[in-house]
């Protein structure tokens, strides 16, 4: 089946310890990217990959990090988690470009993410 | 820069009923349009696009129009059902790789 899976999907962590959120897809796909959702705004892109060994800045990166040595896999760093960044963080996929108008994006279930 | 603005949710209604989940966006040039469906514990899922002014996307028996001189994509459904409750949300994507969301309208549908 084809899918973009996310672990874990539920976590709550500390301020300051470092946390991976790991993403895989298995269509694949070459863009990837981050989001997180919050209430009353919506989802925002946090970082994308075009391909392996490429990665850009979405709209609210800071306090992040990506990295992308394998196709299929594309994990989200926080090096020292604040409370701030309590979210619920979709990874997503599609075959291409990324561009929504012409390259379908596939999305992760989610990881909600608790920093206290 | 770009932004979609969508109606409060939670929208709550009994099965049948009428659905109209109101977006207005702004945007420079010409962007694309999209709804996308996120049901309980899951991903978002593409519901409908447009690509142009005029443009009707549907699928599932929903529908919106692309109305360029009102910036609007408003998304409606003849008669709902329990199965539609979930969060929609309103994207356009003016050809970055950056896609511009709304923040998300809660549907709730009563038997």
């Amino acid at each position: 089946e084809a899918q973009v899976t996310q672990n874990p999907r539920y976590l709550i962590t500390v301020t300051g310890k470092k946390l991976t959120v790991t993403c895989s897809q298995n269509m694949n796909h070459e863009y990837m990217s981050w989001y997180r959702q919050d209430p009353g705004l919506g989802l925002r892109q946090i970082y994308y990959s075009m391909n392996v060994e490429v990665t850009d800045k979405g709209d609210v990166p800071e306090g992040y990090k990506v990295s992308r040595k394998e196709k299929r896999n594309f994990p989200l760093i926080l090096e020292s988690p604040s409370p701030n960044q309590t979210s619920l963080y979709f990874c997503a996929s599609s075959l291409s470009t990324g561009y929504l108008d012409t390259d379908t994006q596939y999305f992760g279930p989610g990881t909600r993410l608790t920093v206290l | 820069g770009d932004s979609v603005t969508q109606m409060e949710g939670p929208v709550t209604l009994s099965e049948e009923a009428f659905l109209t989940i109101n977006c207005t966006y702004t945007a420079t040039g010409y962007p694309s349009l999209f709804w996308y469906v996120q049901y309980p514990g899951e991903g978002l899922q593409l519901l409908l696009k447009a690509t142009k002014a005029d443009d009707k996307g549907s699928n599932k028996g929903f529908e919106a129009t692309y109305r360029k001189e009102t910036t609007s994509f408003h998304l409606e459904k003849g008669s709902v059902q329990v199965s539609d409750s979930a969060v929609y949300f309103c994207a356009l994507s003016g050809g970055s790789y950056i896609p511009t969301f709304g923040r998300g309208t809660s549907l709730i549908v009563h038997p």
